[in-house]
């Protein structure tokens, strides 16, 4: 079946532009994290949600960003008034969220954002 | 807090060789979960094993193999007889138990394998 996809898979923009990045995770997953990569660096936990609620958003950076799952599916990650030091690869992960067992995380190809 | 420490940043071998990558893991949980993924320059992370921290015991994958050792928190994994596909980023992830339905990730910062022939 399909793996989590994202888009775009590249993103170039300017400093202080706003930007969306979306993620679709494996049909059935009602878990989905967000992760950003910098170069040279591990990926950081930003966010995960459990349904259509964000159940740990402790990893967002500051206010300029946000993301929203309405349906409970599709996710979007919102930054507001990028800076330079945004860039990043942005990866997404999905899980199935079934309770009393370990759940894997898939990955997704990530979207590279690039602020110039 | 939970940390993951891969203090080798970059290693190079010959084909056929073994080569092994350390993980040095700190975590308050008594209740966790070890991982490895790969990440081959095409970006995608490749889950590779997933270790309960209530079992020590080593595990061995075709040419790969993870020994646990909880007096020391480290999860090091060796690949043996390398090969030039097996070149990539490889990173030691950790998580926490005891949360049910899903915890996030904590990655150490990688090491980079390089295999040359």
């Amino acid at each position: 079946g399909a793996g989590v996809s994202q888009t775009p898979s590249n993103k170039v923009t300017e400093k202080g532009k706003y930007v969306e990045l979306r993620c679709d995770p494996i049909s059935g997953h009602t878990a989905l994290y967000w992760y950003r990569q910098s170069l040279g660096q591990g990926p950081e936990f930003l966010i995960y949600f459990q349904g259509t609620g964000a159940a740990d958003d402790s990893g967002l950076p500051n206010d300029r960003f946000f993301a929203v799952r309405p349906e409970g599916s599709v996710s979007t990650l919102k930054i507001q008034r990028t800076e330079r030091g945004d860039s990043a690869v942005y990866l997404c992960a999905s899980s199935l969220g079934t309770s009393g067992t370990y759940n894997e995380q898939f990955f997704g190809p990530g979207t590279r954002l690039t602020v110039l | 807090a939970q940390k993951v420490t891969q203090a080798q940043t970059e290693i190079s071998v010959v084909e056929k060789e073994d080569v092994t990558l350390d993980c040095v893991y700190e975590t308050r949980d008594t209740t966790y979960y070890l991982f490895w993924y790969k990440q081959p320059p095409s970006g995608e992370l490749v889950f590779l094993i997933r270790r309960n921290s209530f079992d020590e015991q080593n595990e061995i994958s075709g040419r790969y193999s993870w020994n646990f050792q909880k007096s020391t928190s480290s999860f090091n994994f060796t690949i043996t007889a390398s090969q030039v596909v097996d070149s990539a980023v490889y990173f030691c992830a950790l998580t926490r138990g005891d949360t049910g339905t899903a915890s996030k990730l904590t990655f150490g910062t990688g090491t980079r394998l390089q295999v040359t022939l």
